[in-house]
């Protein structure tokens, strides 16, 4: 079983529309990541969480430590989100342990 | 803005060859680490390097792998004989602090022939 869960694998959305993605982990961890890959493969860090919520722009990034569980919210998607957006732990220090990433493709 | 800049973009090299990926991280960041993506697949760590020794390495990162920082500036992954299997996009990351936000490079995607 994979330590980090990614869900959905892909998703189409239409222009406009409001994203969520899922991400789950069943170990103990001292921050979790929101990455973007964009399609020609440069990986970009959106947030760092250990607790709550954090906000910049039309990304929202939240994170239940009870539950083991993280969203990435898009609101009013646009082509240009179109990437892989990977979730990724940190377990105490060092280095991240990534899940299978979510690819997003947004439509006009 | 700071970035992480990796060399080259793209190699393409012969089975049994050494290969040398060029990093430089932001300039005041302490840890440093190499990832690697197989085409489809997701992104594995391989090692982390803090106050000029390894501080951590995965199982990938075996005897034909070694990271070095040989001017304070530079981070190299070189990769002594490769094999088919190390076809992979690498990547260099670096970051202040140990659980801080991490910086990527955009990849050196290796081919081997």
């Amino acid at each position: 079983k994979n330590e980090v869960e990614q869900s959905p694998q892909n998703l189409t959305a239409q222009e406009g529309e409001f994203i969520t993605i899922n991400c789950s982990y069943s170990v103990g961890i001292s921050a979790l990541h929101w990455l973007q890959q964009h399609p020609g493969g440069g990986i970009v860090s959106l947030f760092m969480l250990s607790s709550g919520k954090k906000k910049h722009g039309r990304l929202i990034a939240t994170i239940n430590i009870q539950e083991k569980h993280s969203s990435l919210h898009i609101t009013a998607s646009h082509p240009r989100d179109s990437a892989v957006y990977i979730c990724a732990v940190n377990r105490g220090a060092s280095k991240l342990t990534f899940g299978t990433g979510t690819r997003l493709q947004v439509t006009l | 803005e700071p970035e992480v800049t990796q060399t080259p973009s793209h190699q393409v090299t012969q089975m049994g060859q050494e290969v040398i990926l060029r990093c430089v991280p932001i300039s005041n960041h302490l840890y440093f680490y190499w990832y690697r993506q197989i085409l489809g697949q997701k992104v594995e760590f391989l090692v982390s390097f803090y106050n000029n020794e390894i501080s951590e390495k995965s199982e990938i990162f075996d005897d034909q792998f070694s990271v070095e920082r040989p001017d304070g500036s530079n981070f190299t992954l070189k990769i002594r004989s490769t094999k088919l299997e190390d076809s992979a996009m690498y990547f260099c990351a670096s970051t202040w602090g140990n659980t801080g936000e991490l910086f990527f490079g955009e990849g050196s995607r290796l081919t081997v022939l």
